[in-house]
């Protein structure tokens, strides 16, 4: 089965504090692509990141970083010295292959809402 | 460059009523994906197309239908309006569909309210 679990609902850090997102994901291919993505308030989807499943790196980009673990396979994301205007949803993401040969979806989680309070 | 833009922003209808959203992709970027955001989960994969053919399907009923024209937009067609699908409905563009480098730019959705 393909699936992803963000078991955090919500969220609250004061601002400046550091704040994890955990995503652990299902899937029985052995090459796939997970994201994050970031849904403020207006609704649209932000893309932030795309990890395949060779790079085992962890990447960071300013004060967001990702730490992928095949082992666990958990890909979580890291905001440092979070600010107010980081509150937002956030989903992680698994894309997943349809039937018909090269065509793919994404599948969500359900989402964490991060509340970062001034 | 323009980003994924989807019209209109918000529809209040009614149940049994038919709806049409819009999608217009990224310049460039032949495939369009929908996607149905239900309040509080995370979005559910609709459809994909890619060069004007349904590539993929979700697990929704044939009320759901989409089509993509010859400039690669796209329309999202509901029949008979449920209050269960009231949601936010996003389109998501890329460059190659099932393309290893693929990665579905979003739109800012269309929130439908059925009433």
């Amino acid at each position: 089965a393909q699936k992803v679990t963000q078991a955090q609902t919500e969220i609250s850090v004061v601002e400046k504090e550091d704040v994890t997102l955990d995503c652990v994901y299902e899937t029985r291919d052995t090459t796939y692509y997970l994201f994050w993505y970031k849904q403020p308030p207006s609704g649209e989807l932000v893309f932030l990141i795309r990890r395949n499943s060779f790079d085992e790196q962890n990447e960071i980009s300013g004060r967001y970083s990702w730490n992928f673990q095949k082992s666990t396979s958990s890909f979580n994301f890291t905001i440092t010295a979070s600010q107010v205007v980081d509150s937002a949803v956030y989903f992680c993401a698994l894309r997943a292959p349809l039937p018909q040969d090269g065509t793919y979806k994404y599948i969500f989680g359900t989402g964490t809402r991060l509340k970062v309070l001034a | 460059d323009a980003g994924v833009t989807q019209s209109p922003t918000h529809l209040i209808k009614t149940r049994g009523q038919h709806v049409t959203l819009r999608c217009s992709p990224i310049s460039g970027h032949k495939s369009v994906s929908w996607y149905q955001q239900v309040l509080g989960q995370g979005p559910q994969f609709i459809f994909q197309y890619y060069e004007k053919e349904e590539r993929g399907r979700g697990n929704f009923p044939d009320r759901f239908s989409a089509r993509q024209f010859p400039n690669y937009s796209s329309e999202l067609n509901v029949n008979a309006l449920l209050l269960g699908d009231s949601a936010l409905y996003l389109c998501a563009s890329s460059g190659l569909a099932g393309g290893v480098q693929e990665t579905q730019y979003f739109g800012p959705g269309t929130r439908l309210l059925v009433l």
